[in-house]
């Protein structure tokens, strides 16, 4: 069955440093890579998104990378502020154009 | 523009009870879907629309129905309420038909309990 993994543990860095966020997926062959955050009692609210044939994409201190032979997307935070600290939650979509899967998100605690 | 906004925020239901979520979306977004989520599980999509009087069926949609009468509005009922729908709903909605390769507006959720 299809899967999206992401890491449940709770990401720690100190700010300044680059964060690094995982997104792993088995039998599944997306067309569309998407990336939100989500603050703790609200929505998420779009990041970035990746197409299959895009192997990076950047939005000011955000980086994706989209890499279709390891099934792994990379979601990068250069110069993190504690302000960066919320979950982060990938999602990708098929050929139906319609759905879109979620993972279970990985929460990101930027210390001061 | 007020975006998405869902009501209400919070509801406690007995078990067999019914309920309307509503949702709606002043944006003219053709697509609108339900999700739900729950800890360790992510969100997943409970029905979507592709525009008014269109609907399908997501990932996990036994137990609800969903209608589109017009553009704005798409409630989600509950026919009689389950502990297992205990849960978080959030709507959503996109410019297009897609929901691929579109950004997601997302509403700020309703925090159902069902006891």
């Amino acid at each position: 069955s299809q899967k999206i993994e992401q890491n449940s543990e709770a990401l720690n860095i100190q700010e300044g440093k680059t964060a690094t966020l995982t997104c792993n997926y088995t039998n599944y062959s997306p067309a569309y890579l998407q990336w939100y955050r989500q603050d703790p009692g609200r929505g998420p609210v779009f990041l970035l998104l990746i197409r299959e044939n895009e192997k990076e994409k950047r939005k000011e201190r955000l980086k994706v990378t989209f890499d279709t032979t390891l099934k792994q997307s990379l979601f990068h935070i250069t110069a993190s502020q504690p302000a960066d600290s919320a979950t982060y939650l990938c999602a990708l979509a098929g050929g139906a154009g319609n759905m879109l899967t979620f993972g279970g998100g990985t929460r990101l605690m930027v210390k001061p | 523009n007020a975006g998405v906004t869902q009501t209400p925020k919070f509801q406690v239901l007995k078990t067999g009870q019914s309920m309307t979520l509503q949702c709606a979306q002043d944006m003219n977004h053709e697509y609108m879907s339900w999700y739900r989520q729950d800890p360790g599980m992510g969100l997943r999509l409970i029905h979507y629309s592709v525009g008014a009087g269109i609907t399908d069926q997501g990932e996990v949609p036994n137990g609800y129905n969903v209608s589109r009468s017009t553009t704005e509005d798409f409630p989600l009922r509950l026919l009689s309420a389950a502990p297992s729908q205990t849960s978080v709903y959030f709507c959503a909605s996109t410019k297009t038909r897609g929901a691929a390769n579109n950004e997601q507006f997302f509403g700020p959720g309703t925090r159902l309990t069902v006891l």
